[in-house]
């Protein structure tokens, strides 16, 4: 599985944009790039996920580099209950592929 | 997006014993399910891949002996810790693949279980 480098901790204030950085060099054609995230003692939960142009949902923003070999998590405004553990994963769609977890950033929101 | 349950959401139980985790698909099917585990401070580790009807696959250095895992329904998964010990306290935490719709690509993990093993 290609694998992912993540910062270990970021921080952010309440209410303003949170950039989360994902270097993917050895990506392939066919990985998604998903993103997931863990709030203390719970299971992870489905953030999104993206293939080649950037995406948006409620959530958050997926930006994808042209090459492929990064990616930013974009949070539009930060609040308190966004302080979790962020994995950025990739995903062999077509080999129906397992979700390997890298050491994901921990991201800290001050009021 | 889609529900998945486990129970127990948490257990202790003495060493030597066997333990039962349950997980459960609640509103789709999962022809695919994972199970993880987490120790404190640590990242998630994929244990298996279990497929609906036939044998799990686990990953390099699990011991399919003492985690048995079975997937007899596209709803339902056990993850067995035989003879447990202390050092297999973790976090266990299941996953599942919708095999259909517009989540396709989305894996829905459970809220996990906290084993401590006395």
């Amino acid at each position: 599985d290609a694998k992912t480098t993540q910062p270990n901790s970021m921080e952010s204030n309440e209410e303003e944009p949170v950039h989360l950085p994902c270097n993917h060099s050895t990506i392939s054609g066919t990985d998604y790039i998903h993103w997931y995230r863990q709030l203390p003692s719970q299971g992870p939960e489905y953030v999104i996920h993206g293939l080649t142009s950037n995406v948006n949902n409620r959530m958050a923003s997926l930006a994808i580099a042209e090459d492929r070999k990064s990616s930013t998590l974009i949070l539009h405004r930060a609040t308190l209950r966004d302080a979790a553990v962020y994995y950025c994963i990739l995903r062999d769609y077509n080999q129906g592929g397992k979700l390997i977890f890298g050491q994901g950033t921990e991201l800290s929101v001050k009021p | 997006g889609a529900v998945v349950s486990q129970h127990p959401s948490w257990v202790i139980c003495k060493s030597g014993t066997s333990v039962k985790i349950e997980c459960r698909s609640l509103d789709f099917q999962a022809t695919t399910m994972f199970w993880y585990r987490q120790f404190p401070k640590q990242s998630l580790m994929l244990m298996a891949t279990s497929n609906e009807g036939s044998k799990a696959t686990y990953e390099q250095g699990v011991e399919k002996d003492k985690f048995l895992i079975n997937h007899a329904s596209l709803t339902l998964s056990t993850l067995t810790v035989t003879s447990a010990h202390p050092e297999d306290s973790s976090f266990y935490i299941c996953s599942a693949r919708d095999v259909g719709g517009s989540s396709y690509n989305e894996q829905f993990f459970g809220p996990g279980t906290r084993l401590t093993v006395l």
